[in-house]
Parts: C-alpha cells; sequence; structure tokens
C-alpha cells in the first residue's frame, strides 16, 4: 500500500538559511499534518491542512510557513534557520479532516541538521 | 487540556514473555487514544486505536491494548515478546472530537528492550 512521501530525507543547512521540506500524502488523503520530534523528544504539532486550508496550529515558530496545494501534497517552508530547528521533522496524512476517529499515517521523515 | 503519560522510560522484556507497556491519560470529554511505534531512524507506524466500543482494542504485529475508564489507562500489551519489537513506543490522545483540533499529543515515549 501507498504510504506518506516525505522529500528530502536529509537535509543540511548553516545558520540563516532556509529550507523547503515537502510531503506527499497517501492517495485519497485530504488532510496533512506536520510534527517536528527533536532529539529524545516525542514529536510536537506544528500545524495542518484540510482541502487546502489550514485547520490548526501548534507550537509553529514565525520563521516557518507551510501550505497545502491542489494536488494534497504539503511544503513546510523553514526560514533563518536555527541551531534549535535540527530536529526530525515528519509529515502525517489521514482522510475526511481532522475528524477525531481518523488515524494519521506517518510518513519517514526528514532530518534537518543545521550547522 | 488533554495529556497523556507514559511512567516507564525502559521496560525490558525476555523474549517469549509477556510485555505491557504502560499508558495513563486525562482528557475533557471522550478520549481517543492511538499507539505508535518507531524504530531508530524510521518514522512512526500506528500500531491501533481506541475510538468507542470494545475496551480490548488488537492492533498489528500481534499487539493489542485494553482501554481502563476507571483507571485512564490504555496500556499496551503482547503475550510473546519478540526481539524485533524493541523499538520506541509512543502513547498518544487526539486533542479535541470533531471538526478542527485532531492533532495527537503523544507521551514523552517508552523504549522496549527484548532480550534473547
Amino acid at each position: 500500500a501507498a504510504g506518506v512521501i516525505q522529500s528530502p530525507r536529509h537535509l543540511i543547512k548553516e545558520k540563516r538559511e532556509t529550507a523547503t521540506l515537502k510531503c506527499y500524502p497517501i492517495p485519497r488523503h485530504d488532510t496533512v499534518y506536520w510534527y517536528q520530534q527533536g532529539p529524545g523528544q516525542d514529536p510536537q504539532f506544528l500545524i495542518s491542512f484540510y482541502e487546502k486550508m489550514q485547520s490548526d496550529k501548534g507550537s509553529i515558530p514565525d520563521r516557518f510557513s507551510a501550505q497545502q496545494f491542489s494536488d494534497y501534497h504539503s511544503e513546510l517552508n523553514m526560514s533563518s534557520l536555527e541551531l534549535g530547528d535540527s530536529a526530525l521533522y515528519f509529515c502525517a496524512s489521514s482522510l475526511g479532516g481532522t475528524g477525531y476517529q481518523e488515524t494519521q499515517y506517518f510518513g519517514p521523515g526528514t532530518r534537518l541538521l543545521v550547522l | 487540556a488533554q495529556s497523556v503519560a507514559q511512567p516507564e522510560d525502559q521496560v525490558n522484556v525476555a523474549e517469549g514473555n509477556p510485555l505491557t507497556v504502560k499508558c495513563t491519560y486525562s482528557v475533557s470529554g471522550n478520549p481517543y487514544l492511538f499507539w505508535y511505534v518507531q524504530y531508530p531512524n524510521r518514522g512512526l507506524q500506528f500500531l491501533l486505536k481506541y475510538i468507542t466500543g470494545d475496551n480490548l482494542v488488537k492492533g498489528s504485529y500481534g499487539f493489542e491494548a485494553e482501554f481502563n475508564k476507571s483507571q485512564t489507562s490504555f496500556h499496551l500489551k503482547k503475550p510473546s515478546a519478540l526481539v524485533s519489537d524493541s523499538a520506541l513506543y509512543f502513547c498518544a490522545v487526539r486533542r479535541g472530537y470533531g471538526g478542527s483540533q485532531g492533532n495527537l499529543i503523544f507521551g514523552k515515549g517508552t523504549k522496549l528492550s527484548v532480550k534473547p
């Protein structure tokens, strides 16, 4: 079965640079979530989209922005990168909006290292 | 506010023995609970969820979890552990219900180590 695809899988950036992470949800899934997992930490919710509209916002820095496109893929744009942004970034997708019964399926993550 | 607690940082089990990974929750309203497993340098894999109905939920790879409303617990169990079950396990609760605010709130994770 098709899974969530994230690219790139690994990314190395310098401080103050920008990065763009991409997420391709499972086919027919209309909802995308972004999570950040720091070293040894649990995943923290950043932002979510349903039908190309932002549906909820978590602890996402103002330096970050995201959007969901007409084909339902999503991009997380990160600017003015800081050392503390080094983390594993997960995308998850689900079907049918953010309804409570829906399971979120996670991608393999993008490991970002800021030097 | 919704929250999840995993009281054990690590659980050690001998292969073939039963395993339990503990999770307690605090929610307002009905709880929607999930278990995920994370292998090193991999994404989170969905194991099982409790939404409503039978308190014993069966999931992937022989895992099951028991929802206990009076004890506000959702412990993950497996009758016979395998070395390949060694991984990091996360319990999660769905924030809000219906409409938006559907993101997951995770516990701190429990590292399961199964020895041969």
